[in-house]
């Protein structure tokens, strides 16, 4: 069975940093892209990182460029997004996602349950 | 990136069909086959129903059904059932190696 499991959500004030882990079992963690996807309250679901199956590519929303960086280890089947300068429009649910394929296609079959993320004061 | 265009609501009565449309650009619907279709349930984690345009995962039923025409997307759901009723957020690769969603249409089964 195909399980993602997140951890890391936490209240936070503007300005501070947080980091979000994401750990995979049940299906061989290298070859997919995976990808970071958020719900900020009464919102649409709006992708917010990708990084590719071989880990040499990451991808960015502008909305979080410069400020949030995505990695994986694939010795320990976990995906991770730090987040740096975070804002108080930063706050939402986040999900960690499996690609279908080796690159971000958008093909999101499996995710995490979600964790919370506050941003505030 | 902008998000794609959906509309906000739509609904339907038990049996009926519906169809909710996802309008992009030809960097991102238009140009890849891409797209895909996610249904959520409030609390829960979105659940993909559609990759490639019109595949359906394992388990997903067949009532469930994708085209695409230009830079316009549609998801048909056919035999509405009282469990259909929930969000639906379409999704696509962009020109800019990135993932774009729609804002997301909530469907009212009434």
């Amino acid at each position: 069975e195909v399980r993602l499991v997140q951890s890391g959500g936490a209240l936070v004030q503007p300005g501070g940093s947080l980091r979000l882990s994401c750990v995979g079992s049940g299906f061989t963690f290298g070859p997919h892209g995976m990808s970071w996807v958020r719900q900020a309250p009464g919102k649409g679901l709006e992708w917010v990182s990708g990084v590719s199956g071989g880990g040499d590519s990451t991808y960015y929303a502008e909305s979080v460029k410069g400020r949030f960086t995505i990695s994986r280890d694939r010795s320990k089947n976990t995906l991770y997004l730090q987040m740096n300068s975070l804002r108080a429009d930063d706050t939402a649910i986040y999900y960690c996602a499996k690609d279908d394929y080796t690159a971000i296609t958008a093909t999101l079959r499996y995710w995490g349950q979600g964790t919370r993320v506050t941003v505030s004061s | 990136q902008s998000a794609l265009t959906q509309p906000a609501s739509v609904s339907g009565s038990p049996g009926q069909s519906i169809t909710i449309s996802c309008t992009g650009t030809s960097r991102d619907v238009g140009g890849y086959d891409y797209v895909s279709w996610y249904q959520h349930h409030p609390d829960k984690a979105p659940k993909l129903i559609l990759s490639d345009v019109n595949n359906r995962p394992a388990g997903i039923s067949s009532r469930f059904s994708g085209s695409k025409s230009g830079d316009t997307a549609s998801l048909i759901i056919s035999g509405l059932q009282v469990e259909d009723e929930a969000d639906y957020y379409c999704s696509s690769y962009t020109d800019f190696s990135t993932v774009v969603f729609g804002g997301g249409t909530r469907l009212t089964v009434l």
